[in-house]
C-alpha cells in the first residue's frame, strides 16, 4: 500500500490567492482527518471525516477554510483567501474504524504552505 | 478540556542509554494513551498504543507504561541508537472522539 497521498508537497502562494490541498487515503479506511502543524500550536486537528461525512470541522479556523471528501478515495482542503498566518505543514491521516475507535491514524507525508 | 503536555525541552542522551519521555495528561483519565514518532519534513508515525488497564507495554526496545494515579505515561527506549533521533509525541482521544497531541519532546541521540 502506497499510503496516505498528499498533493502538492510544497505550496508557496501570495496572501489572497486560493489553495487547495489533496489527500487520498488508504483504501478501505473510514475516517480521514486533516490537521495543521505549526512551531507555536503543534499539532491541531482541523476537521474530520467518517465515511466520507464531515463529522467535526470545529477546528477549523475560519469561514476562509473549507473540506470535502466527494468519496472514499479523495479530499481536498482549500483556503480562499490564503493569509500568512496560514502558512504551516498541513497533515491528511486516515483511520480503519470510525467512531471513538482506539485505532492508530496514518499519517501523510504533508504539505508545507508558505503565504506571503 | 484534556491537555497533553510533554517536556518541551529536547533530551540529549549518548548512544546505549536509555532514553526516557514523559506525558502528563490535565483532566479525566483517557481509556488509552498513543505514541507517534515524528522525523523532520514527515508525518507521525505511530508507535504504542497502551489502555487504562495496562500498566505496561512494550515493543522490541520500546516500554511504555500508564500511571492513572499520577496521570502520565512513560516513554522508554532501551539501548537507544543514533537512529532513534526524532520528536515524539504522546497522544489520546477526548471526550468529544478528537486526537489531541502534546507538543512532543524532540529526542538527540549522540554516538
Amino acid at each position: 500500500d502506497a499510503g496516505v497521498i498528499q498533493s502538492p508537497r510544497h505550496e508557496v502562494t501570495e496572501m489572497g490567492q486560493e489553495v487547495t490541498l489533496r489527500c487520498k487515503p488508504i483504501s478501505g479506511h473510514n475516517s480521514l482527518f486533516w490537521y495543521r502543524q505549526t512551531m507555536m500550536r503543534g499539532l491541531e486537528l482541523l476537521i474530520y471525516f467518517n465515511n466520507n461525512v464531515p463529522i467535526d470541522d470545529s477546528g477549523m479556523p475560519e469561514d476562509r477554510f473549507s473540506a470535502k471528501m466527494p468519496n472514499a478515495s479523495f479530499s481536498t482542503l482549500k483556503i480562499q483567501p490564503s493569509e500568512p498566518r496560514d502558512s504551516a505543514v498541513y497533515f491528511c491521516a486516515s483511520r480503519p474504524g470510525g467512531g471513538a475507535a482506539s485505532y492508530e491514524q496514518y499519517f501523510g507525508p504533508g504539505t508545507r504552505l508558505t503565504v506571503t | 478540556s484534556q491537555k497533553i503536555e510533554q517536556n518541551s525541552e529536547a533530551l540529549n542522551i549518548q548512544e546505549g542509554k536509555t532514553a526516557t519521555l514523559t506525558c502528563n495528561y490535565t483532566n479525566y483519565s483517557p481509556a488509552y494513551l498513543q505514541w507517534y514518532r515524528q522525523d523532520p519534513g514527515r508525518g507521525p508515525v505511530f508507535l504504542l498504543l497502551i489502555r487504562e488497564n495496562e500498566k505496561e507495554k512494550r515493543k522490541e526496545r520500546l516500554k511504555v507504561t500508564f500511571d492513572t494515579t499520577l496521570k502520565q505515561s512513560l516513554f522508554h527506549i532501551t539501548a537507544s541508537q543514533p537512529a532513534d533521533s526524532a520528536t515524539y509525541l504522546c497522544a489520546t482521544y477526548n471526550q468529544g472522539g478528537k486526537l489531541i497531541f502534546g507538543q512532543g519532546t524532540e529526542l538527540s541521540v549522540k554516538p
